[in-house]
């Protein structure tokens, strides 16, 4: 059974550089099928598509973050990361990693359980 | 890309069905035919219930259908059950290999 499991630091100051790690178990993230995202939600808040990477290293961000934001993947440990820079209090939001086909469809159909990333001082 | 247009809550009684609409523009919900349906629960991550607009992954009761017309999609719950009390999220390709969310809906069941 595929399990993403998200990992990060928990506190970040404002301007510093949020990283975050989703570890993929129980599958390849070499997988030709499939693209690997980030999702967040701000404590009692919606959803934000953040972007998507391929196993070969191509990504996609949203249009909001995409200066802010690099989505990196290391496929020795069937990882992939996030690094936001510039991080203000509206960056406060559980940090979630999913996984969805190599194609138009957002069909997230496996989700890790989030990180929880709060930024202050 | 702005975030794609939900009712901020809608509610039901227990056995009836409810519609949560999901607006968007041609760019994104009207311009193809990938529209997807998550239902999350207080405290847990967002599990999928509908894509590509009206499929449903196995698993899924019969009772969660998609359709779109235009710009908008929407997401119908029949035979509304306590346990369908919780938020949805609709999410849409919105061309470029991006996709936008929707600003969720909570159903109430009365």
């Amino acid at each position: 059974q595929l399990q993403l499991q998200e990992s990060g630091p928990g506190l970040v100051k404002p301007s510093e550089t949020l990283s975050v790690t989703c570890t993929v178990s129980g599958g390849s993230i070499r997988s030709s099928s499939y693209y690997w995202g980030w999702i967040r939600q701000p404590p009692g808040k919606g959803l934000e598509w953040i972007g998507s990477i391929y196993y070969s290293g191509i990504a996609y961000y949203s249009p909001s973050l995409k200066s802010r934001v690099t989505i990196s993947v290391d496929t020795s440990k069937n990882q992939f990361a996030l690094k936001l820079t510039s991080v203000i209090a509206a960056d406060t939001a559980l940090y979630y990693c999913a996984r969805h086909p190599n194609s138009a469809s957002g069909r997230l159909d496996y989700w890790g359980r989030g990180t929880l990333v709060t930024v202050s001082s | 890309q702005s975030a794609l247009t939900q009712p901020r809550s809608v509610s039901g009684s227990l056995g009836q069905s409810v519609t949560i609409s999901c607006t968007g523009t041609s760019s994104d919900v009207g311009g193809f035919k990938y529209v997807s349906w998550y239902q999350q629960h207080p405290g847990k991550a967002p599990q999928l219930i509908i894509y590509d607009v009206s499929e449903r992954p196995s698993g899924v009761p019969d009772r969660f259908s998609g359709s779109k017309s235009g710009n908008t999609a929407s997401l119908t719950i029949s035979g509304l059950q306590a346990e369908d009390e919780t938020d949805y999220y609709c999410f849409s390709y919105a061309d470029s290999y991006t996709w936008v969310f929707g600003g969720g809906t909570k159903l109430t069941v009365l």
